[in-house]
């Protein structure tokens, strides 16, 4: 079974900086990455798929790169509506699914 | 557009078989697109327990898959999970969810708390 370790667990900004999460596979998932955004007491939203891709209605501060195993989310620069818990999760062998343990996004 | 709804108890005792309905709108399941089932325990990340092609092919998470059985029901446009034997450790919120015309969820239901307690 494929593991995803992201990383970190929590990471501290204030609105306007940058962030940059990461997620590392246990082996190569090719590009087969996505990343989620979710919020208290909501489902998770679909942000990237395919490692790079923008999901529908996601804004452009929003980019994710990566192949392989290391992948990372890129928040260019951070509106207060960001703050959230971010999960990564590979599809490398679809249509099964794993989830990383997620990173916190919290205010500064 | 597609949209997701979840539905069962919200409380189960512990050894029975928990039971979830997703009902779709907005496309007919019989038409294509596979559909999952994941669930969250409070405070905790997101696991995929198993999801279900339209022709009724299930692939099930490993570590769920002795205990877990989805069906798909095409006449009421909805597709079903059941967890036997369920512990504490099966208290969490249920999502469905669908790719869609992606390979990765990208519509969720709102999820379901269900309980596991007697």
């Amino acid at each position: 079974e494929i593991v995803l370790t992201q990383s970190p667990a929590t990471l501290s900004l204030s609105p306007g900086e940058r962030a940059t999460l990461s997620c590392r596979a246990s082996q190569s998932v090719s590009s087969y990455l996505a990343w989620y955004q979710q919020k208290p007491g909501q489902a998770p939203r679909l942000l990237i798929y395919d490692a790079s891709n923008r999901a529908t209605g996601i804004p452009a501060r929003f980019s994710g790169s990566g192949s392989g195993t290391d992948f990372t989310l890129t928040i260019s620069s951070l509106e207060p509506e960001d703050f959230a818990v971010y999960y990564c999760q590979q599809r490398s062998n679809w249509p099964r699914y794993t989830f990383g343990q997620g990173t916190k996004l919290e205010i500064k | 557009q597609v949209q997701l709804q979840e539905s069962g108890p919200g409380l189960v005792k512990p050894s029975e078989t928990l039971s979830l309905t997703c009902a779709v709108s907005g496309y007919s399941i019989s038409s294509g697109y596979y559909w999952g089932w994941i669930r969250q325990p409070p405070g905790k990340g997101l696991e995929w327990i198993g999801s279900i092609y339209h022709s009724g092919s299930t692939y099930y998470n490993p570590s769920l898959k002795s205990r877990v059985t989805i069906s798909v029901d095409t006449s009421k446009n909805q597709f079903s999970l059941k967890l036997s034997s369920v512990t504490a450790a099966d208290t969490a919120v249920y999502y469905c969810a669908t790719p869609g015309d992606l390979y990765t969820f990208d519509i969720w239901g709102q999820g379901t708390m269900v309980t596991v307690s007697s």
